[in-house]
């Protein structure tokens, strides 16, 4: 009930496209959903997070759709570029009596040219 | 700017050494974690500290100890490597109200 399951697990897109990687989950107490971003030899950086009231959230070219009753959210990235080239990771959080993340298994996501 | 840091950057010790790594904060946050990732997998909780409060995960190897001995520091301690201990060790930090997690850079542990 703790598992968070993301897919795919690796993913090709051209510059300009976009890169869709989905993430579903079991516990409702979950109640923050992050996505991290971590390159090469660097820790994973906040990208985007949602909370379940809301069903999308928007910063940039990074987008979270966000669906309670299905269980699964999903970060789009709008016109991909190489420098998104990167392995993102989504989680879940119980913010309420947990105070650990639960991530997903990462996609690795490059982007051509 | 406030951060999370974490030394050193790279270390090598051989199979059965103890070895230390270091985590500190200017965020200021009660709440400081340790993970283990291995390559291409998800960062693996291995325990973290709700102000000197430790909470270990219940699959946390022996071998691996921490110790928190004030608000800025946090250390991990591993007793006596093994080869299946290489890996990336990342420190991060929460706090009480902040509903996110802000990761170090991490520590690349090399056992021969």
């Amino acid at each position: 009930q703790q598992q968070v399951k993301q897919s795919p697990q690796s993913l090709i897109v051209q510059k300009g496209g976009i890169s869709i990687i989905n993430c579903a989950y079991e516990n409702t107490a979950f109640d923050y959903f992050p996505w991290y971003q971590q390159f090469p030899g660097k820790g994973p950086a906040l990208l985007i997070a949602i909370r379940p009231d809301v069903s999308e959230k928007k910063e940039g070219r990074f987008t979270i759709s966000f669906n309670k009753s299905a269980k699964q959210f999903s970060l789009h990235i709008m016109d991909s570029q190489p420098g998104d080239s990167a392995t993102y990771f989504c989680a879940a959080w119980d913010t309420g009596t947990a105070s650990k993340l639960t991530f997903g298994t990462g996609t690795r996501l490059q982007v051509t040219l | 700017d406030a951060m999370v840091i974490q030394n050193p950057r790279y270390q090598v010790t051989q199979f059965g050494k103890p070895v230390t790594l270091s985590c500190s904060q200017t965020l200021n946050h009660n709440v400081m974690y340790w993970y283990q990732q291995k390559s291409s997998q998800a960062p693996k909780l291995l325990f973290h500290y709700y102000d000197k409060d430790f909470n270990n995960e219940a699959d946390t190897p022996d071998n691996f100890q921490s110790r928190r001995p004030n608000t800025s520091f946090c250390f991990l301690d591993i007793r006596s490597p093994g080869l299946g201990d290489a890996a990336m060790y990342l420190c991060a930090t929460s706090g009480l109200w902040v509903n996110e997690q802000f990761f170090g850079p991490g520590t690349r542990l090399t056992v021969l």
